[in-house]
């Protein structure tokens, strides 16, 4: 089974601030990897598929990177609504099992 | 527009059975794999189980595998999850999902609003 370990578990940072969010994979998952957005009481929003592409309309500001075992989110320039939980998702090759991390925080500082 | 929703939740003692709906609309809803997805309040996600477009083909978590069973019905644009032997680590809100249409990672990109199984005697 593919663990996904999520880093930081919070990060704090200022509106305005870069946040970079670290997704490490136990063995590689090519690029079969997703980020998700949740803010309290409400479900998960789809940002990135594909470990790159931005899901229908995400804004510019986020930005997905890596292949294998390591990925990174990016928010460029951290808004009031940004502040939120933000979890990765892999797929196992076959058969179509999907896998969380762990989630990392982002608060405001 | 675009819409899932969830029902059937609800209080259940161990070892007993609870069926979810989740009810698809504003998309051809047999065209994609579905999912269901559960998180324990203040927890982290966990995936539960997939189901293919003609539902011949079904994935599980193995902490539910021989307990839980996905279905749907493409007539009604509706999936199921059908739960037995219930456990109180089973309590959780429960999230039915679509896969995004042709991506690799399998992202889920319609969420329903979730509905709470609560499992205790």
């Amino acid at each position: 089974e593919i663990v996904l370990t999520q880093s930081p578990a919070t990060l704090s940072l200022s509106p305005g601030e870069r946040a970079t969010l670290s997704c490490r994979a136990s063995q590689s998952v090519s690029s079969y990897l997703a980020w998700y957005q949740q803010k309290p009481g409400q479900a998960p929003r789809l940002l990135i598929y594909d470990a790159s592409n931005r899901a229908t309309g995400i804004p510019a500001r986020f930005s997905g990177s890596g292949s294998g075992t390591d990925f990174t989110l990016t928010i460029s320039s951290l808004e009031p609504e940004d502040f939120a939980v933000y979890y990765c998702q892999q797929r196992s090759t076959w058969p179509p099992r999907l896998t969380f991390g762990g989630g990392t925080k982002v608060d405001i500082k | 527009e675009v819409q899932l929703v969830e029902s059937g939740g609800g209080l259940v003692q161990p070892g007993g059975s609870l069926r979810l709906s989740c009810a698809a609309s504003g998309f051809t809803f047999r065209s994609y794999w579905m999912s269901w997805v559960r998180q324990v309040p203040g927890k982290g996600l966990e995936w539960v189980a997939n189901i293919k477009q003609d539902g011949s083909e079904k994935y599980y978590v193995d902490s539910v595998k021989g307990r839980f069973t996905i279905s749907r019905d493409n007539t009604k644009n509706s999936l199921y999850l059908q739960m037995n032997s219930l456990r109180v680590e089973d309590t959780a809100v429960y999230y039915c999902a679509r896969v995004a249409s042709g991506v690799e990672s399998y992202g889920l990109d319609v969420w329903g609003q979730g509905t709470t199984v609560t499992v205790s005697s």
